[in-house]
């Protein structure tokens, strides 16, 4: 069965320190995606990466970069120098083989404070 | 460019009646699929449109059907409402079903009393 773990319900963290969101997810398929979305309170999903399961390479986009460990089915999310405007829900998900099954599964989101 | 749009932002029903929602895609998808968010939990898959038909259904019951127009835009429609049924419902569109990622609208906040 499929399913994304998101251990962290809230997190606080002062202004600039480094904050990282875990995820865990599991599936019984080879092929999937996963992803990250942020939602401020305005309540829009803001997307903010994709990765598929052949590709185990760590990304960093300025000050975000995301970790996918196949062997821990993990993909845990850093953001670096934290700041105000980071402060939302954000959401881990993943998606099975889209030849088969186009849903994305979402876990149950961390809310981020971050603090001034 | 033009995101994904929803109508309306806010709407308050009462049990039992029915509700319409509606979404315009993204310029240039075709695919529109809905979800449901309940208040502190992740968006849950309701169905998926493509070529005006539904390509993929969730867990949600019969009450809960949609509509997709040549314009690719969609409508949800909930019928006897619950109280349960308060949500968040948000639309996504991509560009084809299945191989490219989910753009999310703003959403609808549906109250139902």
């Amino acid at each position: 069965a499929q399913k994304v773990t998101q251990a962290q319900t809230e997190i606080s963290v002062v202004e600039k320190e480094d904050v990282t969101l875990d995820c865990v997810y599991e599936t019984r398929d080879t092929t999937y995606y996963l992803f990250w979305y942020k939602q401020p309170p305005s309540g829009e999903l803001v997307f903010l990466i994709r990765r598929n399961s052949f590709d185990e390479q760590n990304e960093i986009s300025g000050r975000y970069s995301w970790n996918f460990q196949k062997s821990t089915s993990s993909f845990n999310f850093t953001i670096t120098a934290s700041q105000v405007v980071d402060s939302a829900v954000y959401f881990c998900a993943l998606s099975e083989d889209p030849r088969r099954d186009d849903k994305i599964i979402f876990g149950k989101g961390t809310r981020l404070h971050i603090l001034p | 460019d033009a995101g994904v749009t929803q109508s309306p932002t806010h709407l308050i029903k009462t049990r039992g009646q029915q509700v319409t929602l509606r979404c315009s895609p993204k310029s240039g998808h075709d695919t529109v699929s809905w979800y449901q968010q309940a208040l502190g939990q992740g968006p849950q898959f309701i169905f998926q449109y493509y070529e005006e038909e539904e390509r993929q259904r969730g867990n949600f019951p019969d009450r809960f059907s949609g509509h997709q127009f040549p314009n690719y835009s969609s409508e949800l429609n909930v019928n006897a409402l619950l109280l349960g049924d308060s949500a968040l419902y948000l639309c996504a569109s991509s560009l084809v079903p299945g191989q490219e990622t989910q753009y999310f609208g703003p959403g609808t906040r549906l109250l139902v009393l």
